[in-house]
């Protein structure tokens, strides 16, 4: 099946850095979501995305809608330790009240050095 | 505060056994799914179900059956479980099939010898 192409695979950081992330796709999506799990529990959801070029904002967390509508973006300002943990894209191709899949990156872990 | 609960947490089966594991949701959401999370893979979907009574195949099916005979509750079931089924089990549910509704358990741990 197709899945999202999710770079970094991991980021070993210093605290207070910014962090960038970024997914892409062949195909064009409609929706484009950003989650983080924490070790030993689900995903839980960041950001949801839902317009080409909408930029949108979580406290130090902003994303981006790409323009082509094939990509997206993960910012992180800032970084503080509990910002630890693993951070996938999920995209959806279709309009969200037909019948979907949602499709999920590989991941970036971020990693921050004491 | 429950919201997504599944059972066991952790589980080693041997070649050949089979199990199932349960996921239990309280906030009468109509959409529930099973995923199975390996290293370097994200997130694939195994079977999902769009409300009491009905069950759909997601992305990897073989090797599972799901059951959804209560809104509350969705089963998967591994009924010969072989070491390519090791993996991180999430349940999932939502009360719309969009993506920002989703809500996860806290994963299911397991392994096959």
């Amino acid at each position: 099946g197709q899945q999202l192409n999710q770079s970094p695979q991991s980021m070993f950081i210093q605290e207070g850095e910014d962090v960038s992330m970024n997914c892409t796709s062949s195909s064009i999506f409609n929706t484009w979501l950003w989650y983080k799990q924490e070790p030993g529990e689900g995903p839980v959801l960041l950001i949801a995305l839902y317009k080409a070029g909408e930029l949108t904002s979580n406290g130090r967390l902003t994303a981006q809608f790409g323009i082509t509508r094939k990509d997206s973006f993960l910012n992180i300002s800032a970084s503080i330790p509990s910002d630890v943990g693993i951070y996938f894209c999920a995209g959806q191709e279709r309009p969200m009240d037909s019948n979907y899949q949602l499709i999920w990156g590989a991941g970036t872990k971020l990693i921050i050095k004491p | 505060n429950a919201g997504v609960t599944q059972t066991p947490k952790f589980r080693v089966l041997k070649t050949g056994q089979s199990m199932t594991l349960l996921c239990a949701q309280d906030m009468n959401h109509e959409y529930m799914y099973w995923y199975r999370q390996d290293p370097g893979m994200g997130l694939r979907l195994i079977h999902y179900s769009v409300g009491e009574g009905t069950t759909a195949k997601g992305e990897v099916p073989d090797g599972y059956n799901v059951s959804r005979l209560k809104k509350q509750n969705f089963l998967l079931g591994l009924e010969s479980a072989a070491p390519s089924q090791t993996s991180v089990y999430f349940c999932a549910s939502s009360q719309q099939i969009s993506g920002n509704t989703i809500y996860f358990g806290e994963g299911s741990w397991l392994t096959v010898v």
